[in-house]
């Protein structure tokens, strides 16, 4: 069965530094992939999603996502941090059920 | 306008009451969803409707049951109302049925459950 593992449940970084968030999955075929963010007291908001075809991703408020084969990963990347991007970020797998990683707290520091 | 919206937001009931919680989506979709978000912020899902037919019934306590009169509307009430089932719960829908390719799924945002 398809699955993903966000392996960071907890990361601080400065405002304006840059930040990667790690998901990996596990899928038989070529994924398809999303990130969604959660902010504080908030609903679900799709960031980016990976389909097929260019495997860098570019999504809203300035994130990115590269998809690599080799590495089973689907990381979301963003050169420089804000204060407002602190929030749960979710990788999920958008097949049947939409399986959802464990999330990824990230908090902003100044 | 919102594409998915719930109703309410929040909810503070009794053990033992029954509640309802609505999702209506206005984006034309043909699928709707109900997850369910525990304390640890796992999300999980619940029921899935395509053009209101029951495609996704996960394991849980017949004390919820998803409704939904048009594809445009998916409700979920909830019998008995348990300490446990606190929680944040999600409507979602989507242009096509679970695991299609493409689909993307669009969520409301959440309604936060409380059972005191």
């Amino acid at each position: 069965a398809q699955s993903v593992t966000q392996p960071d449940i907890h990361i601080t970084v400065s405002e304006g530094a840059s930040l990667e968030l790690r998901c990996n999955y596990s899928y038989g075929a070529t994924p398809y992939l999303f990130w969604y963010v959660q902010s504080p007291g908030q609903g679900l908001q799709l960031l980016l999603k990976y389909f097929s075809g260019d495997t860098l991703v570019q999504g809203i408020k300035g994130f990115e996502a590269e998809f690599k084969r080799s590495q089973s990963s689907f990381n979301l990347r963003k050169p420089s941090v804000h204060w407002s991007d602190a929030a749960e970020y979710f990788c999920a797998v958008p097949y049947q059920k939409v399986t959802f990683g464990t999330g990824t707290k990230l908090q902003v520091i100044p | 306008d919102t594409a998915v919206s719930q109703t309410p937001k929040y909810l503070v009931t009794q053990m033992g009451n029954d509640k309802s919680i609505k999702c209506e989506q206005n984006l034309g979709h043909d699928t709707m969803y109900w997850y369910k978000q525990d304390s640890k912020k796992f999300l999980k899902i619940m029921f899935s409707y395509n053009n209101k037919e029951l495609i996704i019934n996960e394991t849980v306590p017949n004390r919820f049951s998803p409704k939904s009169p048009d594809k445009a509307h998916l409700n979920l009430h909830i019998n008995s109302l348990e300490l446990g089932d606190s929680a944040v719960y999600f409507c979602a829908s989507s242009a096509k049925s679970p695991g299609s390719s493409g689909n993307t799924i669009y969520f409301g945002e959440g309604s936060w459950l409380t059972v005191v």
